[in-house]
């Protein structure tokens, strides 16, 4: 268990639609990132949060936003979903002293 | 721009013979090197990681990674797979404070009883 937490689990949607996946970092650690796995592009970077700030994007789409809040959980909204928009979504964090990332278990989105 | 190859997309070892995942970056700066483990419907798990001194690094689950500069390489190595080895492994390298931090598309490693 890396403690970092993501919810839901599992999503399915329909094209067109918004959906949240929330994320919970280490107790302290004040980076989150956001990862997409497809099987066609890999491991993705999308964006990167540091106590509430965005610090670095990736390939995000303008449909795709992020944010991370006081409590420092963040969440990354996806909209006008499409099929192409299946994946695993990761979020990881990252403590200030370390340079590794502690990854969540991921959120499987399936849009049909 | 900085990137990672990792050569070999799927190898098929039998139990208890030996490993090497190779792994290649091209880097701007200093490289911080990462070895990550997923297993199938699972999150990825950090085996291993160098940032400077040594250049042969322990890792959990008995893995070790050498740091070859000349070569910029960061190979994985395992002296005897287990069946529970099987899984994809992803090579990835970073600055010191997290940004450009960069994955390798992963190698698949079946293992045969």
């Amino acid at each position: 268990d890396s403690g970092v937490t993501q919810t839901p689990k599992h999503l399915i949607t329909a094209t067109g639609q918004r959906v949240t996946l929330r994320c919970s970092p280490r107790s302290g650690d004040l980076s989150v990132y956001w990862y997409q796995q497809s099987l066609d592009q890999g491991l993705q970077f999308l964006i990167q949060y540091y106590n509430g700030e965005e610090r670095a994007k990736g390939n995000i789409l303008e449909r795709f936003s992020a944010q991370q809040f006081p409590d420092l959980h963040s969440e990354l909204n996806l909209s006008s979903l499409e099929l192409g928009d299946s994946a695993l979504y990761f979020c990881a964090s990252r403590a200030d002293s370390y340079n590794e990332q502690f990854f969540g278990p991921g959120t499987r989105l399936t849009v049909l | 721009a900085q990137s990672v190859t990792q050569p070999d997309i799927h190898i098929t070892v039998s139990e208890g013979a030996s490993l090497e995942l190779r792994c290649n970056y091209s880097y701007g700066a200093t490289p911080y090197l990462f070895w990550y483990v997923q297993s199938p419907g699972q999150g990825l798990q950090l085996l291993l990681k160098y940032f400077s001194g040594d250049t042969l690094v322990q890792g959990i689950k008995g893995f070790e990674a050498e740091f070859k500069r000349s070569q910029s390489s960061f190979n994985l190595r395992k002296p005897s797979v287990h069946w529970s080895d099987a899984a994809e492994y992803f090579c990835a390298v970073g600055a010191w404070d997290g940004q450009n931090f960069v994955f390798g598309p992963g190698t698949r490693l079946s293992v045969l009883p």
